[in-house]
């Protein structure tokens, strides 16, 4: 099967930097995604690494490391519009499946 | 260009009765999915299609649900006979063939009485 764990929440302060991690546990492993979702919102993507290493797209950056089935959401510069959920997904080879992780609840304090 | 649009915005049902959720995916996109979202919780995958390829219905948590994808564009999420634990947020998603970028719909807010 496949399973995900990523923190339930975390608090950081507007201008500071987080890191959201991401765990996954998966057969045939095809790369690792993060949505961004605000309240009564769509979830919205952010990032996709299909190999190792650090992608950078403005103020996020996301990290896979395949041998550690690891990766984290790195979020700079803190905005209080950054406050919101913060999802991993995996796909697999074998097809389109698509499985999230719960969800990090992240808040921004001033 | 326009995104992906879903419909009902909101849907409140009696429990017993069956729902239909329509989805309508961004123009071009050959792969589609369903998901589902409690308060406060993560994603549940229910199906995709892909182009002409067999749907993976892995997802569906009874034989109440059901889906399909006319002429691979607009999609429509069937629930027979609803429960009170059916009440979540019905998502649409697309992408263009790669399923790390999905694009999603506003949702169908489905209560269940």
């Amino acid at each position: 099967g496949q399973s995900l764990e990523q923190p339930s929440e975390v608090t950081a302060v507007e201008g500071a930097i987080v890191q959201i991690n991401c765990t996954y546990q998966t057969s045939g492993f095809y790369g690792l995604s993060w949505y961004q979702q605000h309240d009564g919102g769509a979830p919205t993507f952010l990032s996709y690494n299909g190999l190792d290493g650090l992608e950078e797209t403005g103020r996020f950056s996301s990290f896979l490391s395949r041998s550690d089935s690891y990766g984290y959401l790195l979020l700079q510069e803190l905005q209080m519009k950054d406050s919101a959920s913060y999802f991993c997904a995996v796909g697999n080879t074998g097809g389109f499946k698509t499985i999230f992780g719960a969800g990090t609840r992240l808040f921004v304090k001033a | 260009g326009a995104g992906v649009s879903q419909s009902p915005s909101n849907k409140v049902t009696e429990k017993g009765k069956d729902v239909e959720l329509r989805c309508d995916p961004i123009s071009g996109h050959t792969a589609l999915y369903w998901y589902r979202q409690s308060l406060g919780q993560g994603l549940e995958f229910l199906i995709y299609f892909q182009g002409n390829s067999a749907p993976d219905k892995s997802g569906l948590p009874s034989d109440r649900f059901s889906a399909e994808r006319t002429g691979g564009s607009v999609s429509t999420l069937t629930i027979q006979r609803t429960q009170q634990e059916d009440s979540a947020v019905y998502l649409c998603a697309s992408s263009p063939g790669q399923p790390e970028t999905q694009y999603f719909g506003p949702g169908t807010r489905l209560l269940v009485l």
